[in-house]
């Protein structure tokens, strides 16, 4: 099982400023494979990346990705008031398609 | 425009069964591989399982393999997921999600909780 480790836990920024979000793989995952979500309280996940580094329909190009094999990155180039929510890498390389535990971004 | 709707979730007894079922509209039901995701209370997304838009593929996680299956009706734009012997840490709101034209879920339902308490 490929296991996906994100960090910082809580990221703690004031609207404005750059975040930038890291999720790790225990073994390499091909580009292709690798996605990021946005999710907010009571709200179901929303895709922002797919393929490491493609912005799905309608996402803002503040919004990046990056990385390959095993460090993946997510960059928020400067922080809106609605970005304040918890994102989650995915890898589909192989079952189980596992999810990242989450970072928390919040108002600091 | 792509909806998920979700039903068949509620407070069922461990060792109970329930089946969960999602209504697909918007898209070409038939094209595409579903997935099931869940996330307990307070926690993060755990992916349940896979189907593929033919039934030919399918996938589990290993905390449900044996308990619960993944099944789909293409004629009827629906997805499935029947669960047996539930017990209390499959407690979850739980999503259905369709996967996109290549590897990664585009659009997610709005998920149905089911809770396995006594």
């Amino acid at each position: 099982e490929i296991v996906l480790t994100q960090s910082p836990g809580t990221l703690s920024l004031s609207p404005g400023e750059r975040a930038t979000l890291s999720c790790r793989a225990s073994q390499s995952v091909s580009s292709s494979y690798l996605a990021w979500y946005q999710q907010k309280p009571g709200q179901a996940p929303r895709l922002l990346i797919y393929g490491a580094s493609s912005r799905a329909t309608g996402i803002p190009d503040r919004f990046s990705g990056s990385g390959s094999g095993t460090d993946f990155t997510l960059t928020i180039s400067r922080l809106e008031p609605e970005d304040f929510a918890v994102y989650y890498c995915q890898q589909f390389g192989s079952s189980p398609f596992t999810f990242g535990p989450g970072t928390k971004v919040d108002i600091k | 425009e792509v909806q998920l709707v979700e039903s068949g979730g509620g407070l069922v007894q461990p060792g109970g069964s329930l089946r969960l079922s999602c209504a697909a509209s918007g898209f070409t039901f038939s094209s595409y591989s579903m997935n099931w995701v869940r996330q307990a209370p307070g926690k993060g997304l755990e992916w349940v399982s896979y189907i593929s838009s033919s039934s030919s593929s399918i996938d589990y996680a290993d905390s449900v393999k044996g308990r619960f299956t993944i099944s789909r009706d293409n004629a009827k734009n629906s997805l499935y997921l029947q669960m047996n012997s539930l017990r209390a840490e499959d407690t979850a709101v739980y999503y259905c999600a369709k996967r996109g034209s290549g590897w990664y879920i585009d659009y997610w339902g709005q998920g149905t909780l089911v809770t396995v308490s006594s």
